[in-house]
């Protein structure tokens, strides 16, 4: 059972919109659509962002969306703001009864 | 509003076993549609699922670290417990409690509750 693959760090200006990706194996993310999305921020605990691939926990903002092609999942912020700035950690499913996540990825708002 | 909070001693010695507990306040541990588990993150690194056991005792662990880690549940105390055995450096980090939805709940199969995490660092 390996770590998703996310990628380190992404950025982009207030505004715009971001896509993280995360990439997995048929055995977690390409076979279950149940991959969830969570932001932290710095010394915090982690809180849910997405789940079920896309689906948006009452109280999210819309701006944040999901979705899944094949092995890869992605998370995109839209619209982006100085409070997005954060850490995002994918995880999935991962058959067994078990999950896996990913490295994280470090959202920069520039 | 369900909360959740680790505790246990924050410095372990090496081969020793870490032990650390999470209370359930503001809801049944007993509930059921939930399954209760741990998580860690080493310093500047990414999260690591250890492992999680539903009400009904049943326990699912990270295959990398099974040999290793007991999860138990005590709902009398309406806390569950992680012991890992055989400490080593590598198991320095912050362990998190979490709740994790299983098919009947909404959110599902998603942490939707996390305790604030709790500092271990193992140390001669």
């Amino acid at each position: 059972q390996s770590a998703l693959t996310q990628p380190a760090s992404v950025s982009g200006s207030p505004g715009q919109s971001i896509t993280i990706s995360c990439t997995g194996t048929s055995s977690d993310v390409g076979g279950y659509n149940y991959v969830s999305w969570y932001q932290q921020h710095p010394g915090k605990a982690p809180k849910l962002m997405i789940y079920d691939v896309s689906k948006r926990p009452s109280g999210v903002s819309n701006r944040f969306s999901g979705s899944k092609s094949g092995n890869t999942a992605s998370l995109t912020i839209s619209g982006l703001q100085a409070e997005d700035e954060a850490d995002y950690h994918c995880c999935s499913y991962a058959g067994s009864s078990t999950l896996v996540f990913g490295g994280g990825t470090k959202l920069t708002v520039l | 509003q369900v909360q959740l909070q680790e505790s246990g001693p924050g410095l372990e010695k090496p081969s020793q076993t870490l032990s650390l507990s999470c209370t359930v306040s503001g809801g049944s541990i007993s509930s059921g549609g939930y399954y209760w588990s741990w998580i860690r993150q080493p310093a500047g690194k990414g999260l690591e699922w250890i492992g999680r056991i539903y009400t009904s005792g049943s326990t699912n662990y990270n295959p990398s670290l099974k040999s290793r880690v007991t999860i138990s549940v005590d709902t009398s105390k309406n806390q569950f417990s992680l012991k890992l055995s055989s400490v080593t450096a590598a198991d320095t980090a912050v362990y998190y409690c979490a709740r994790y939805g299983s098919h009947t709940v909404d959110p599902d199969r998603a942490f939707d509750i996390w305790g604030q995490g709790t500092m271990v660092t193992v140390s001669s």
